[in-house]
């Protein structure tokens, strides 16, 4: 089954303290992305990243780091974490982006809480 | 800048009733346009897209959306609404180097 897995699905963490949230794909997409939702903001994009090794900020990336060793991984890590970093995480991937974009599959989300 | 936008936040229709959910787009050259559906608790799935031909798309779960150039929209749309199409719906436009560029989200409550 074609699938965006991301864990864990609940963190509640203090500030400060580094935290990675993992996001793995069985599909061999190449583009890959990380999204945070806020209420009355919709979903916006922090990195994406179009292939291994080859990652670009998004809309709101300060505070984010990811990587993207490998094909199926593209963990997000914060690595000081702030409570205006608490939010809902999305992981999405998809075949092809932009002009001849596919739909994109996303993860179950991740529920971060920063006290 | 590609964008969309979605001028409602809150869509209420009563079960048996057609719903719009309103999204107009801000696109240069021939838009691609999607529509997004999250459920309670879940990750964001596909509903439709338009890429170009016929200005009414097809999706699933019964939904459909109308493009339409000269009012820059494309609304989303069902005949019968039913309870378990409450949810949060997103439209959404590919950016340049990026996947998506969403709106704000419209909920939608059908009420029984």
């Amino acid at each position: 089954e074609a699938q965006v897995t991301q864990n864990p699905r609940y963190l509640i963490t203090v500030t400060g303290k580094k935290l990675t949230v993992t996001c793995s794909q069985n599909m061999n997409h190449e583009y890959m992305s990380w999204y945070r939702q806020d209420p009355g903001l919709g979903l916006r994009q922090i990195y994406y990243s179009m292939n291994v090794e080859v990652t670009d900020k998004g809309d709101v990336p300060e505070g984010y780091k990811v990587s993207r060793k490998e094909k199926r991984n593209f963990p997000l890590i914060l690595e000081s974490p702030s409570p205006n970093q608490t939010s809902l995480y999305f992981c999405a991937s998809s075949l092809s982006i932009g002009r001849l974009s596919t739909e994109a599959f996303f993860g179950q989300g991740t529920r971060l809480t920063v006290v | 800048a590609q964008s969309v936008a979605q001028p409602e936040d809150q869509v209420n229709v009563a079960e048996g009733n057609p719903l719009t959910v309103k999204c107009t787009y801000s696109v240069s050259g021939n838009p691609y346009l999607f529509w997004y559906v999250q459920y309670p608790n879940r990750g964001l799935q596909f509903l439709l897209k338009y890429i170009t031909g016929d200005n009414l798309v097809k999706g699933s779960y019964g939904f459909e959306a109308e493009f339409n150039k000269s009012q820059t929209s494309f609304h989303l749309k069902k005949p019968s609404a039913l309870v378990s199409d409450s949810a949060l719906y997103f439209c959404a436009v590919p950016g340049s180097a990026r996947q998506l560029t969403f709106g704000s989200g419209t909920q939608l409550t059908v009420l029984p």
